[in-house]
């Protein structure tokens, strides 16, 4: 059974630096064409995908954010990590972790985390 | 602005079918990149509704179908049910924007 947990501060301070845990079981991230990405869901808006990283350490980043973002495994915790630095109240979102299926010459998010409210408020 | 675009919300009484589009370009849909569907209840994370255009996961209701051509997508559900009242967003891939999965803004189904 494949699940996800996000974990992480519910309030941060603006400028402050976000740190989130993704720990999931029931998959190896250690295997051939897995990914996790994080996505992120402001109140009462849509979807926004910010990273992702794969089985052999590839890393990709969302355009607007990547200067703000970095994402890293640990394979022997079974966990990925998401920092986003310099916080803004407009990052106030629900982050979301989610597990990639690569199929074909794209990817889609079989299994998803029930997600963490961050807050950025002073 | 989501690279992938979706009406806000469509409408239709129980036993109805509607359908919601999403409509990208070419350099996602219309390049060829498979189009994935979510259904999101409030408060709830999103759930795999289709995958690779109109494959269904396990566990989904045939009343949900889907398909794609040129640069658009959409996803139609018959019989609609009060239970079907949630959010839907369509979701492909972009190579325009190496590594990105690329979301529509999202679609509101009310059932009336």
């Amino acid at each position: 059974q494949v699940t996800l947990r996000e974990s992480g501060p519910a309030l941060v301070k603006p400028t402050q630096t976000l740190t989130l845990t993704c720990t999931f079981s029931g998959f190896s991230l250690s295997t051939s064409g897995m990914c996790v990405s994080w996505i992120r869901q402001p109140p009462g808006k849509a979807l926004e995908w910010l990273a992702r990283i794969d089985w052999d350490d590839d890393k990709y980043y969302s355009t607007s954010l990547k200067t703000r973002l970095a994402i890293s495994k640990d394979t022997s915790k079974n966990q990925v990590v998401l920092t986003m630095t310099n916080m803004d109240s407009v990052d106030t979102a629900t982050y979301y972790c989610a597990r990639g299926q690569q199929y074909r010459h794209g990817y889609y998010f079989d299994y998803w985390g029930q997600g963490t409210l961050v807050t950025v408020s002073s | 602005q989501s690279v992938l675009t979706q009406p806000p919300s469509v409408s239709g009484a129980p036993g109805q079918r509607v359908t919601i589009s999403c409509t990208g370009s070419s350099s996602n849909i219309g390049a060829g990149y498979d189009v994935h569907w979510y259904q999101q209840f409030p408060g709830t994370a999103p759930k795999l509704l289709i995958y690779g255009n109109s494959n269904r996961p396990s566990g989904v209701p045939d009343r949900f179908s889907a398909s794609k051509s040129g640069t658009s997508a959409s996803l139609a559900i018959t019989g609609l049910q009060a239970e079907d009242e949630a959010d839907y967003y369509c979701q492909s891939y972009d190579s325009s924007l190496r590594g990105h999965a690329v979301f529509g803004g999202g679609t509101k189904l009310t059932v009336l």
